[in-house]
């Protein structure tokens, strides 16, 4: 079963630091990869995705992430963030079976 | 216009009760999914329908029951409400295939007393 693991669970910065969030799956196939994001007290939004072609991938608010397939690692980063940028972070891995499977999440504190 | 709505935003109940989370989506989408949220924030996926069929069914206590009445509609019945249901509920479609992205609803906050 396809699997998904971030391996920091609330990471702190000051603002303008850099940012770079651990993501890595388990999965046999090919997969598509996704970034999401939750403001507090907001809905889910989309950062970024991969399905192929350049590994480097760019989204919104300046956020970018890396596929390397063979660490199975979807990291994402950003170079300079901004109080703003608090949140949560989920990575998800969708395989080929349609099955979405999200990280347990990454709380983001950007202090001003 | 909203793609996908979720009604209530909020619901505060106690327990033993039974309550319904509906969820619409306007874009045609052929899969529906619900997510449930819990206070460590962690996502896990509950169930999902495909054309008015089941085709994922996580390991969910049977008080908790999907129901499409049509493609456009996933609800989500919860009998005998307990205190560890007080969750973060999302709803979310996508297309049957392709690589289109899932997109999410706002989400219903569910407080179980």
């Amino acid at each position: 079963a396809q699997s998904v693991s971030q391996h920091n669970h609330h990471v702190i910065l000051s603002e303008a630091a850099s940012l770079e969030l651990g993501c890595n799956y388990s999965y046999g196939g090919t997969v598509n990869l996704f970034w999401y994001v939750q403001y507090p007290g907001q809905h889910l939004q989309l950062l970024l995705k991969y399905f192929s072609g350049d590994p480097l991938v760019k989204g919104i608010k300046g956020f970018e992430a890396e596929f390397i397939k063979s660490k199975f690692s979807f990291n994402l980063r950003k170079p300079s963030v901004q109080w703003s940028d608090t949140a949560e972070y989920f990575c998800a891995v969708n395989g080929n079976n349609n099955d979405m499977r999200f990280g347990a999440g990454t709380r983001l504190t950007v202090k001003p | 216009d909203t793609a996908v709505s979720q009604t209530p935003k909020y619901l505060v109940t106690q327990m033993g009760n039974d309550k319904s989370i509906k969820c619409e989506q306007n874009l045609g989408h052929d899969t529906m999914y619900w997510y449930k949220q819990d206070s460590k924030k962690f996502l896990k996926i509950m169930f999902s329908y495909n054309n008015k069929e089941l085709i994922i069914n996580e390991t969910v206590p049977n008080r908790f029951s999907p129901k499409s009445p049509d493609k456009a509609h996933l609800n989500l019945h919860i009998n005998s409400l307990e205190l560890g249901d007080s969750a973060v509920y999302f709803c979310a479609s996508r297309p049957l295939s392709g690589q289109e992205t899932q997109y999410f609803g706002p989400g219903t906050r569910l407080l179980v007393l």
